[in-house]
């Protein structure tokens, strides 16, 4: 079964507007962390943002944000003023009991493209 | 501090040939893990270790596929022998138990072309 589902192939955003990364994740485990991963066409894969099952707020880190709706089992990133150097893939990822607590289960991406 | 170190970046083979792929973890970190991307089955898991040992091996696609931790410094993946479908971004990571979110650091990646 899919855990991690990332329904946008693509996406396209305005430099300086804000940008809605949808993902969706799939557990039975109360206790969880949601990930988000950047991959410019270099290669390399760069960590974002974190979000444990059990944090009372919303993570942000920067321009990055999560919108984290545990009820929807939902894990949206948000990047706001975008820039064109956020042209990039994006990877949502979780990790759970079921996954091994450790390993991170990716989501297909989402490949974001910002314009001038 | 240095990062997760790979080598080769790049490698192109011939069929047929063995491939060695290598990573020296993050000083400190007790998992290490292989992934590997490609274009149709976007990033999976190969096989992890923590403190060295082999925790899950079930993503290794078959018995060409080892992998090995002699020392908390040192991994290697190795296909032997190579088949195109193997072509692939193969990617090392480190992590510490006990860091708050447990994130990955991922190393930049071997691209394997096997002709």
């Amino acid at each position: 079964a899919q855990k991690i589902t990332q329904t946008q192939p693509g996406m396209f955003v305005q430099e300086k507007e804000a940008v809605t990364l949808d993902c969706t994740y799939d557990t039975s485990d109360p206790s969880y962390g949601l990930f988000w991963y950047k991959q410019p066409s270099s290669g390399e894969m760069i960590f974002l943002i974190y979000q444990g099952s059990y944090d009372q707020q919303n993570a942000t880190e920067g321009r990055y944000s999560l919108n984290f709706q545990k009820a929807r089992k939902s894990a949206n990133l948000v990047i706001s003023a975008s820039q064109l150097g956020d042209s990039a893939m994006y990877f949502c990822a979780m990790r759970d009991l079921n996954t091994g607590f450790q390993k991170l289960v990716f989501g297909t991406g989402t490949r974001l493209l910002v314009s001038p | 501090d240095a990062g997760v170190i790979q080598s080769p970046r790049h490698e192109v083979t011939e069929m047929g040939q063995e491939v060695t792929l290598r990573c020296k973890p993050i000083s400190g970190h007790d998992y290490l893990f292989w992934y590997r991307q490609t274009m149709m089955r976007g990033l999976e898991l190969l096989i992890y270790f923590n403190n060295n040992v082999p925790i899950d091996d079930s993503g290794m696609p078959e018995d060409r596929f080892s992998a090995k931790m002699p020392n908390a410094s040192f991994s290697t993946l190795k296909i032997q022998p190579s088949e195109p479908r193997d072509s692939a971004v193969y990617f090392c990571a480190s992590s510490l138990r006990g860091d708050r979110t447990g994130e990955l650091f991922f190393g930049e990646g071997s691209r394997l072309t096997v002709l």
